[in-house]
């Protein structure tokens, strides 16, 4: 079975904090993305990766940026955290092409 | 700009009770259309994919159906674990994945 694996489930931040989210596949997937789900708005498609050190800019890359150093990784990061920033965070992967995604079990983070 | 739309946004069911979610969209170069099912405070969990106008996939009481402009997700005969919100998305020319905002089925027993 595929494995998505985000390195938290719950984080509080404050304000002006810079967070990492990190998750990791083990599927050898090429494709890897981040998305936010906020109630009544579904997932917004925030950066997604098709290779190591690619990335492309989603449905609302401001306030983050992203990290893939490594096939396996992905990572997400705010470079300074805002109150309009909380939400649930859910990572996923593919394989290259039209296939489905898998998804993390998210991160619900709060910044306070 | 890809475009998915679901309705209703929530369906309340009695055990037993047939029913279907409409997933509407407009996207460029359709590559696929995806279903997945998300539990409460989870990751959504993939269910099926649809390439082309009618096609059809089932899964135990679930079907999935497909047109040129719209995905059906028929629930037949639903039970309580059934309950969930149901996401619809598409993937277009560009590989990005677009979501719409569910629709969370509730059945009563």
């Amino acid at each position: 079975d595929v494995k998505v694996t985000q390195s938290s489930r719950y984080l509080v931040k404050r304000t002006g904090e810079k967070v990492f989210l990190e998750c990791v596949q083990d599927m050898d997937h090429e494709n890897m993305f981040w998305y936010r789900q906020d109630p009544g708005l579904g997932l917004r498609l925030i950066y997604f990766s098709y290779d190591v050190k690619m990335k492309e800019k989603g449905d609302i890359p401001e306030g983050y940026s992203v990290s893939r150093e490594k096939k396996e990784r992905f990572s997400l990061i705010l470079e300074s955290a805002s109150t309009n920033q909380t939400s649930m965070y859910l990572c996923a992967s593919s394989r290259l092409g039209n296939t489905e995604a898998f998804f993390g079990q998210g991160t619900r983070l709060t910044v306070v | 700009e890809d475009q998915v739309t679901q309705s209703p946004e929530a369906l309340r069911l009695q055990e037993g009770e047939s029913s279907s979610l409409n997933c509407s969209y407009t996207v460029s170069g359709l590559r696929g259309l995806f279903w997945y099912r998300q539990d409460p405070g989870k990751g959504p969990e993939f269910l099926f994919t649809l390439y082309s106008a009618g096609e059809e996939k089932e899964k135990e009481r679930l079907k999935a159906t497909l047109t040129k402009k719209e995905s059906f997700l028929h629930i037949t005969a639903p039970k309580p674990e059934d309950s969930a919100t149901y996401l619809c998305a598409v993937q277009g020319g560009d590989y990005k994945l677009s979501f719409g905002a569910g629709t969370t089925v509730t059945v009563r027993a």
